[in-house]
């Protein structure tokens, strides 16, 4: 069990350009789940999947944001034309779904900075 | 729809002392409740969770949290506080049984003073 992974662990960018972040859950997982996390602030729930199927998006994901687990396993969070009120650290999660409520297992995150 | 507060955004102890970290949550429905650690560097890690059942819960490395619901709070201890303790804590709530969705606090950063 190696964990949840994601990269690029830190990604800096200028206003307008385009990022992808990569998130590989623990293997069994079926479940998986993107955070955003500010400075300051608790994680924000942004989205989920059940295997391939995006089952919740929050009203913080904007039209510019757009998230896919297209196997069902590893998922991918595009931001684009990043303003700077993007910069945050954005979690991804991931549990069997059967398991214990709120037994959500992080990965180290993907900070975001916008120039 | 849910919320938590976190009482302190940072609080600061010495080595030995009492641990106390406060949360208070509001909820529709009778909450499922969490506690996750966040070292430097790592990820969120769960510490303990009430669900159902006994109030008075015990998570990892000696931290236990008590549901109260006359005063919606979910407040975490700990007797005894090492330098290991230092990090974020984080209390969360969720009423949502099948997404297993978490609403979390800003925070709290422990600091242990030796």
């Amino acid at each position: 069990d190696t964990g949840v992974s994601q990269n690029p662990r830190h990604k800096i960018t200028k206003r307008g350009q385009n990022v992808t972040f990569r998130c590989d859950p623990i293997s069994e997982h079926n479940r998986l789940y993107w955070y955003r996390q500010t400075l300051g602030q608790g994680p924000e729930f942004l989205t989920y999947f059940q295997n391939e199927a995006q089952l919740e998006k929050s009203r913080l994901l904007s039209d510019r944001f757009s998230a896919e687990r297209p196997k069902g396993s590893f998922s991918t969070l595009e931001i684009q034309r990043t303003e700077q009120g993007d910069s945050a650290m954005y979690l991804c999660a991931s549990s069997t779904g059967t398991g214990g409520p709120g037994e959500l297992f992080f990965g180290e995150g993907s900070r975001l900075t916008v120039l | 729809a849910q919320s938590v507060t976190q009482l302190g955004s940072h609080v600061s102890v010495s080595e030995g002392a009492l641990v106390l970290l406060r949360c208070n949550y509001s909820s529709s429905v009778p909450p499922y409740l969490f506690w996750y650690v966040q070292y430097p560097n790592q990820g969120l890690q769960l510490l303990l969770k009430y669900t159902t059942g006994a109030t008075l819960v015990k998570g990892i490395n000696g931290f236990e949290a008590e549901f109260k619901k006359s005063e919606t709070s979910f407040h975490l201890t700990k007797p005894s506080a090492h330098m290991s303790d230092a990090a974020e804590y984080f209390c969360a709530v969720s009423d949502d049984r099948g997404a297993q969705k978490l609403v979390f606090g800003q925070g709290t950063r422990l600091t242990i003073n030796p």
